[in-house]
């Protein structure tokens, strides 16, 4: 069984559309996260949810806007895509947010906007 | 601010031999350290972490890793390097602001070559 998932494994889609990526975990945990790895690997936390709650928003432009209709789901949609958001986003899920929980991450999603 | 650093790129090792991957870091406070590994097209897998007591943590696959406060490192180490362990490795640490934010490194390749 997949402990966390992502839809859709690659998406290739046309600068100015909107998209969503979805995330669902079967490990009853808690807390999940999105995160951002560039063309250089480079990971960088985008958002992420403890029971439905919002408890992470970095510093990522408005066209991101997650949304979590429970706890073992969260989704991430984007607005008016812009070749600067080319990049694989994964998921991640947590026992909870405030102790030393490791996080289990998806396999990714490759966004790819032409 | 809180920073990992990972100093190498990449780490060629033959296969049989020790391998060591290096991970420095700077945080406020008592750090909690990570390691995972990503292999090609995958997500990212945790592999070990410190939280407390013993500077030698022992993780999945044969992986350890040693805590050095002093010199504020967590460097990922195994006795004996496989062809398998060929892969990108991550150090984080957790943001001290308590929402579970991991601050990741820019990851350093592993080559194990036969």
């Amino acid at each position: 069984d997949t402990a966390v998932s992502q839809t859709p494994k690659y998406l290739v889609t046309q600068m100015g559309n909107d998209k969503s990526i979805k995330c669902e975990q079967n490990l009853g945990h808690d807390t999940m996260y999105w995160y951002k790895q560039d063309s250089k690997k480079f990971l960088k936390i985008m958002f992420s949810y403890n029971n439905k709650e919002l408890i992470i928003n970095e510093t990522v432009p408005n066209r991101f806007s997650p949304k979590s209709p429970d706890k073992a789901h969260l989704n991430l949609h984007i607005n008016s895509l812009e070749l600067g958001d080319s990049a694989v986003y994964f998921c991640a899920s947590s026992q909870g947010y405030q102790s030393s929980y490791e996080q289990y991450f998806g396999p990714g999603t490759r966004l790819t906007v032409t | 601010a809180q920073s990992v650093a990972q100093p190498e790129d990449q780490v060629n090792v033959a296969e049989g031999n020790p391998l060591t991957v290096k991970c420095t870091y700077s945080v406020s406070g008592n750090p909690y350290l990570f390691w995972y590994v990503q292999y090609p097209n995958r997500g990212l897998q945790f592999l070990l972490k410190y939280i407390t007591g013993d500077n030698l943590v022992k993780g999945s696959y044969g992986f350890e890793a040693e805590f050095n406060k002093s010199q504020t490192s967590f460097h990922l180490k195994k006795p004996s390097a496989l062809v398998s362990d060929s892969a990108l490795y991550f150090c984080a640490v957790r943001d001290p602001s308590n929402t579970g934010k991991l601050i990741f490194g820019q990851g350093t390749t592993l080559q194990v070559k036969p």
